[in-house]
C-alpha cells in the first residue's frame, strides 16, 4: 500500500514557464511535508518543506502548496530552468526521521 | 563543513556473502538513517538510530540491521546476500530527533551489486 504517490512519473516543460509536481498521500498523520530532488547516482538534496498546518511555503523559485482535505501537495519551479532538470520526490514524515517517499518524477526542462 | 560520507562507493559481492556498509553523519549531527533504492521499489526506509539506539525500523527482513557508534557513525549489514539486494543504499543525516520539518541531509551512496 503507497501511503506516497505521485501519479506523473515525467514531465516536461519549456524554460521559463513553470513545472507543476504532485504528490498525493494516504496518512493522515503525516506532519511535515518535503520535496527532494535527485541526480541518478548520488543521494537526494532537500529543496523546501512545508508543516501540514500550514498551507503554502515559499523558497526563491520554489513553492509547496498542501491541501489538507484533498490530501495533496505540489512543488511549483518558477521560471523553470534547465539546471533543474532531474528526479523530484515527494516525501512525508510522521515519526521521528523516517520518510515515506513516493516514486519519484523526472522532470525535463528544455532550453 | 563535511558532508554526509558513505563508503564504499560501489560493491560487488555474490549471493550468499555478506556486506557492511559504512555511513560518517555530517558533524554534530546524531541521527542517522538508512535507505534502500531500487528501480522497482523507489526509495525504502530501512532504519534510524539516534544516539546509538535503533528508534524506528522499516519492513526489511532480520538479514538487514545496523549499528551507531558513539561518534553517531553508522553502519548497515547485510547478511546472506540475494540477487535482489542490488540496491543504492542511502544514508541520511540529521541534528535532531526528527521533532518537526528537520530536513534530512543524504550522502551519495554505496551501489550494491550482487551476482
Amino acid at each position: 500500500d503507497q501511503q506516497v504517490k505521485q501519479n506523473s512519473p515525467s514531465l516536461s516543460v519549456q524554460e521559463g514557464r513553470i513545472s507543476i509536481l504532485n504528490c498525493d498521500y494516504t496518512n493522515s498523520m503525516f506532519d511535515y511535508f518535503l520535496w527532494y530532488k535527485k541526480y541518478p547516482a548520488e543521494g537526494p538534496t532537500f529543496l523546501i518543506s512545508i508543516s501540514s498546518i500550514k498551507d503554502k511555503n515559499e523558497d526563491g523559485r520554489f513553492t509547496v502548496f498542501l491541501n489538507k482535505s484533498a490530501k495533496h501537495l505540489s512543488l511549483h519551479i518558477v521560471p523553470s530552468q534547465p539546471g533543474d532538470s532531474a528526479v523530484y520526490f515527494c516525501a512525508a514524515k510522521n515519526a521521528g526521521n523516517m520518510l515515506t517517499f513516493g516514486g519519484g518524477t523526472r522532470l525535463m526542462v528544455k532550453p | 563543513k563535511a558532508g554526509v560520507t558513505q563508503t564504499p562507493r560501489y560493491l560487488i559481492k555474490t549471493r550468499g556473502q555478506q556486506v557492511t556498509l559504512s555511513c560518517s553523519p555530517i558533524s554534530g549531527h546524531r541521527s542517522v538513517s538508512w535507505y534502500q533504492q531500487t528501480p522497482g521499489q523507489g526509495l525504502q526506509f530501512l532504519f534510524e538510530y539516534f544516539s546509538e539506539t535503533q528508534r524506528n525500523k522499516g519492513n526489511f527482513p532480520g538479514r538487514f540491521s545496523g549499528r551507531q557508534f558513539s561518534n553517531s557513525r553508522s553502519e548497515m549489514n547485510v547478511s546472506t546476500l540475494e540477487l535482489g539486494d542490488s540496491a543504492l543504499y542511502l544514508c541520511a543525516s540529521s541534528l535532531l530527533a526528527g521533532q518537526g520539518g528537520e530536513k534530512l541531509f543524504f550522502g551519495s551512496g554505496t551501489q550494491l551489486s550482487v551476482l
